[in-house]
């Protein structure tokens, strides 16, 4: 199975303040993506990486921003989070290099709680 | 915007019995994907449905992907507890580049022994 870390697993912050989630892969796949997931919503695209330093916009990345300064690491960043994103945040890959049905494999989760 | 619906959107039903989920779109898709999702955990590949008309058998599990490509199944036979979970589906829209894949908004089955 391929390794996908997410830390937190967990976290409660209030309105206004930053926070960071970061995901950690074992696997050395260029491709790696963070979704939000909500109830009625399913899993919705928020960024995704390419490469290191290379990034780009999904379908709700208003309020978000991401770094990849190293193939392993992907971090999120909320920089001012807001109660309408207190959501489970999921870290994926590809789980199968070079295939052409971009299958995924999926990280843990981290629950966020905006107070 | 490519879209995929899911229905029903919950499902409880006894042990034993058949069932089938509906991922239907207006878009075609170049492959569909079904995924499982445990609660606490992140969602599980079950299968991948590339060409139109295609069937797929997993244990008691059938997907089909429809012959426009448009919009797939999911058939489960005699339904165990362990079936229980929130299934979806998800589509490949292009061939190029990031690939992004579309979810659905699940599919909520709970299997009551």
């Amino acid at each position: 199975d391929a390794g996908i870390t997410q830390s937190p697993r967990h976290k409660v912050t209030e309105t206004g303040t930053p926070v960071t989630l970061r995901c950690h892969q074992t696997e050395n796949h260029r491709y790696m993506y963070w979704y939000r997931q909500d109830p009625g919503h399913g899993l919705r695209l928020i960024h995704y990486s390419y490469g290191v330093k290379d990034t780009d916009k999904g379908e709700v990345s208003d309020g978000y921003s991401v770094s990849r300064s190293k193939t392993e690491d992907f971090l999120l960043t909320l920089e001012s989070a807001t109660s309408s994103q207190t959501s489970v945040y999921f870290c994926a890959i590809r789980a199968k290099a070079g295939s052409s049905y971009n299958e995924q494999f999926f990280g843990p989760g981290t629950r966020l709680t905006v107070l | 915007t490519q879209l995929l619906e899911q229905s029903p959107q919950f499902l409880s039903i006894q042990e034993g019995e058949n069932l089938t989920v509906y991922c239907n779109s207006s878009s075609v898709f170049s492959s569909l994907q079904w995924y499982r999702q445990e609660p606490g955990e992140g969602p599980v590949l079950l299968v991948t449905v590339v060409t139109g008309g295609e069937v797929k058998k997993l244990k008691r599990l059938t997907f089909q992907f429809g012959d426009a490509r448009k919009d797939s199944s999911l058939h489960i036979t005699a339904a165990q507890p362990g079936d229980t979970g929130l299934y979806l589906c998800a589509g490949v829209g292009d061939l190029q580049g990031a690939q992004k894949l579309v979810f659905g908004q699940g599919t909520r089955l709970t299997i009551n022994p």
